[in-house]
């Protein structure tokens, strides 16, 4: 299996911050990175496939890059609906999930 | 829009088999797309549990490999999850997602389910 590793598991900032959360894989998986927001009591969403196209529908402060084994995901502009977990989702081979980034409000 | 549903007891007794139902709707379950169980403990992260192509083909987590079938209903458009021999680790809310094929991302969930595992 490949490991996905995400720093920080938890992060507190404020609302316009700028905000990077890391996800490092165990060997290379190119660019199959997908990254996800969930909020408490729902389904996670689809932010960022392949590194970094944006979902249809996802707003243009959220931004991934990266490949190999290490990727990012940024959010520009912190807005209140941000304060989520986000989670980073290799497909290079059977699906593994990253633990987890809480991003809490300071 | 797709949508997916999923169905199931909340409650299961150890040592039993969880059976769970997604519905979906908006889309054909034969459209290329992988079709996937995928749940999460309380206050934890994400697990893969499986996933289902059309054609049959099938892949599950090694760690729950002998435990796990995945099976679809192309008359009812839908598609199924059992995992036997369940235990309090199984205790987790379940979700249904459709992984893209090509993309090996899960564009469309299910509100997902609770199922307690106990006496």
């Amino acid at each position: 299996d490949i490991q996905m590793t995400q720093s920080p598991s938890s992060l507190s900032a404020s609302v316009g911050d700028r905000v990077t959360i890391t996800c490092r894989a165990s060997q290379s998986i190119s660019r199959s990175l997908n990254w996800y927001q969930q909020r408490p009591g729902k389904a996670p969403n689809l932010l960022v496939y392949a590194a970094s196209s944006l979902q249809s529908g996802v707003p243009s402060r959220f931004s991934g890059s990266g490949s190999g084994t290490d990727f990012t995901l940024t959010i520009s502009s912190l807005q209140p609906e941000d304060f989520a977990t986000y989670y980073c989702q290799q497909s290079y081979s059977t699906p593994t999930f990253g633990q987890g980034t809480k991003l809490e409000i300071k | 829009q797709v949508q997916l549903q999923e169905s199931g007891p909340g409650l299961v007794k150890p040592s039993g088999t969880l059976s769970l139902t997604c519905a979906v709707s908006g889309g054909s379950i034969s459209s290329n797309n992988w079709w996937s169980w995928v749940r999460q403990p309380p206050g934890k992260g994400l697990e893969w549990i499986g996933e289902m192509y059309h054609s049959g083909s099938t892949n599950y987590n090694p760690s729950l490999n002998s435990r796990v079938t995945i099976s679809l209903d192309k008359s009812k458009n839908q598609f199924s999850l059992k995992l036997t021999s369940v235990t309090a680790a199984d205790t987790a809310v379940y979700y249904c997602g459709r992984k893209s094929w090509s993309g090996g991302y899960y564009d469309y969930w299910g509100q997902g389910t609770l199922v307690t595992v106990s006496s």
